[in-house]
């Protein structure tokens, strides 16, 4: 059953601590995607890859690291320079639907809260 | 100002109501246009997409596209309890690559 997967689904963290959010997917996807969601302001691109040991910085990527050392993987770290970093993050791959249009497909999220 | 705005509600409809949920954007680039929609603490879902201008019709869902007020609506017919949920209008210039979200209206139908 292919999907994307990521953990945990609610991750609890102290100031100060880098945090790690996991993203897999098994549907043989190259572009993959990191977004935060934050109530009212729809969903902010984070960082992206398009191919393995490559990425890009989004609109808000300060405070946040990335990496693609698999195709199947992109682990997103939360480090303790971003200031505000309690939110929902989604992990997203690009596949193709139809001939002619690509589609987004996001994973079921993970809610980091810090304390 | 954002690229692509949305009001964020809530709407709040009775059990059968057909529902109108709009979106506005500013980047004339833009060439397809997408409904997520989103369950609470889930990721969202395609719902419909649509190319350039026109209407697309999925069912009790309706998708419209007027690029020369740059104007984007859904809209659902006898909705249900089960379309409670948030739905994202998203714009891009290519093929999903770089999507712009809406900030997303979170959606109500009554039993």
């Amino acid at each position: 059953d292919g999907g994307i997967t990521q953990s945990p689904k609610y991750l609890f963290r102290k100031e100060g601590q880098n945090v790690t959010l996991s993203c897999e997917q098994n549907l043989n996807h190259d572009a993959m995607y990191w977004y935060r969601q934050d109530p009212g302001q729809g969903l902010r691109l984070i960082y992206y890859s398009q191919i393995v040991n490559d990425f890009q910085k989004g609109d808000i990527a300060e405070g946040y690291s990335v990496s693609r050392e698999k195709k199947e993987s992109f682990p997103l770290t939360v480090t303790s320079a971003q200031k505000n970093p309690t939110a929902f993050y989604l992990c997203a791959s690009i596949g193709q639907r139809g001939s002619s249009y690509n589609e987004q497909f996001f994973g079921p999220g993970t809610r980091l809260t810090v304390l | 100002q954002k690229e692509v705005e949305q009001d964020p509600g809530p709407l709040s409809v009775p059990e059968g109501a057909i529902v109108s949920l709009n979106c506005t954007y500013s980047n004339s680039a833009f060439q397809y246009f997408m409904w997520y929609r989103q369950y609470s603490r889930k990721g969202p879902e395609l719902l419909m997409y649509t190319y350039s201008s026109g209407n697309k019709e999925d069912g009790r869902f309706t998708a419209q596209v007027d690029k020369s007020s740059k104007y984007i609506s859904l809209f659902i017919r006898d909705s249900q309890p089960s379309d409670s949920a948030t739905y994202l209008c998203a714009c891009s210039s290519g093929s999903a690559r770089q999507l712009t979200f809406g900030s997303g209206t979170q959606l109500t139908v009554l039993p």
